[in-house]
């Protein structure tokens, strides 16, 4: 039984690039959550998909944007890279919407030059 | 905006010794986890505890809630060298389970 998996696990991108990250749930999950973790802090809740729809989203700009698709598999855009988004990104999977725990991929590490 | 502070910040102990971890949280919740997060890599759901309930038990583990206080604590028993980590604390406002993070605690165990 897979775990959730991210791809890539490391990305390097210049200053108003634009990227993709990618996350496939855990077997039997449909929900997926995106977290942003700076160095030495606490993941922060992006936003959340759920049937192929955005059903919850945290405080990020709309450089943040993402997507799910049928196989509940989901991606993360930002567009407009700045600094500040250098960060480990965390994408957590869950079932339905009941608040069962979550169980997270290893994450992707950005770094914006 | 993190919901959930987890206190210490760090704490060192002996191999065998107990490790107790706080969180305190400001709004109303549907549930609480516990995670544990190794050098930076994923997150690792440790226990689950509902707002309804006291106290949970896995393991080694202990995880209280009073929801009067806002506040949980997570015990680790007879800590391993191997416990060494970094513990969040999460609370879920909703069912929908967007969760919030505190900062953690980070974990010492010396061998």
């Amino acid at each position: 039984d897979a775990g959730v998996t991210q791809s890539p696990t490391h990305l390097i991108k210049t200053r108003g690039q634009q990227v993709t990250l990618r996350c496939s749930p855990k077997s039997g999950h449909d929900t997926v959550s995106w977290y942003q973790q700076a160095l030495g802090q606490g993941p922060q809740f992006i936003f959340q998909y759920y049937e192929e729809e955005e059903r919850q989203r945290g405080n990020f700009p709309d450089r943040f944007s993402g997507h799910q698709f049928p196989n509940y598999s989901s991606e993360l855009n930002v567009n407009a890279l700045l600094l500040g988004d250098s960060a480990l990104y965390l994408c957590a999977s869950s079932f339905g919407d009941l608040a069962y725990e979550q169980y997270f991929g290893p994450g992707t590490r950005l770094t914006v030059t | 905006s993190q919901q959930g502070e987890e206190d210490p910040q760090a704490l060192s102990i002996q191999e065998g010794e107990n490790a107790t971890m706080n969180c305190s949280y400001k709004t109303s919740i549907n549930n609480l986890q516990w995670y544990r997060q190794n050098s930076g890599r994923g997150l690792v759901h440790l226990i689950l505890i509902r707002s309804n309930e006291r106290e949970k038990h896995s393991g080694r583990l202990r995880v209280t809630l009073d929801t009067s206080k806002k506040s949980s604590s997570l015990l680790i028993t007879a800590s391993r060298a191997a416990d060494t980590a970094s513990y969040f604390c999460a609370t879920a406002p909703n069912t929908n389970n967007d969760m919030r993070f505190g900062a953690g605690t980070r974990l010492t165990v010396k061998p």
